[in-house]
């Protein structure tokens, strides 16, 4: 079975550009999240996708966002990129939870690092 | 303080070693909880999963919850080069509509 896989491997950009990082979850999962992991702040948590809805987002700013296509994989876009942008940005996938509070795990891709110049 | 709370190391041993990970948690909220392994340049790859206060056990890892202590800890046995990288703890708070949370992670070197 493919696990979620993320493209481009690497991206490099300069201050001010935009970047679109992709994400295919593994199949049969619904639910895609998107994750930033930059050095010394550990991995933090942007967004959550589900069903082609953004359900819930994390503490960054608009110039984050992202959607999710009816055949559930997801882009992560990233507007007037900032020198702190610099991060591997991974993407997860889960089965469906139930309610409002997931019990299944999220399974990572690779991700993508974006190096801001 | 933080919600996970991990020891970033770094922690050395040699091959065949018991190493102990261990992480707290701030709050009740959180009740499930994983423990993920990543290597340089990879994404996390779950390794254990667990709900309950109790033992885990999967081949040479044991995942342990304390919760009435809020302490979880990952143990394993007969450790390997192939084991180092770095571990991180995770949960989803209750309320947090799905997000995990994670320590910073434990960067674990098993000397050959």
């Amino acid at each position: 079975e493919a696990g979620v896989t993320q493209s481009p491997t690497h991206l490099i950009k300069t201050r001010g550009q935009q970047a679109t990082l992709r994400c295919s979850p593994i199949s049969g999962h619904t639910s895609v999240y998107w994750y930033q992991q930059a050095l010394g702040l550990g991995l933090q948590f942007l967004l959550w996708y589900d069903e082609g809805e953004e359900r819930n987002r994390g503490n960054f700013p608009p110039r984050f966002s992202g959607r999710q296509f009816p055949n559930y994989s997801s882009e992560l876009n990233v507007n007037a990129l900032e020198l702190e942008d610099s991060a591997l940005y991974l993407c997860a996938s889960s089965l469906p939870g139930q309610g409002f509070y997931s019990n299944q795990p999220q399974h990572f891709g690779d991700g993508t690092r974006l190096s801001i110049l | 303080q933080k919600e996970v709370e991990q020891d970033p190391g770094p922690l050395s041993v040699p091959e065949g070693a018991i190493v102990s990970l261990n992480c707290t948690y701030s709050n009740s909220a959180f009740q499930y909880f994983m423990w993920y392994r990543q290597y340089s340049r990879k994404g996390p790859e779950l390794l254990m999963y667990t709900y309950s206060s109790g033992n885990k056990e999967d081949g040479r890892f044991t995942a342990q919850v304390d919760k009435s202590s809020k302490y979880i800890s990952l143990f394993i046995r007969d450790s390997q080069p192939s084991d180092s990288a770095t571990y991180l703890c995770a949960s989803p708070k209750r309320g947090s509509n799905y997000k995990l949370t994670f320590g910073k992670g434990t960067l674990l070197t098993v000397n050959p």
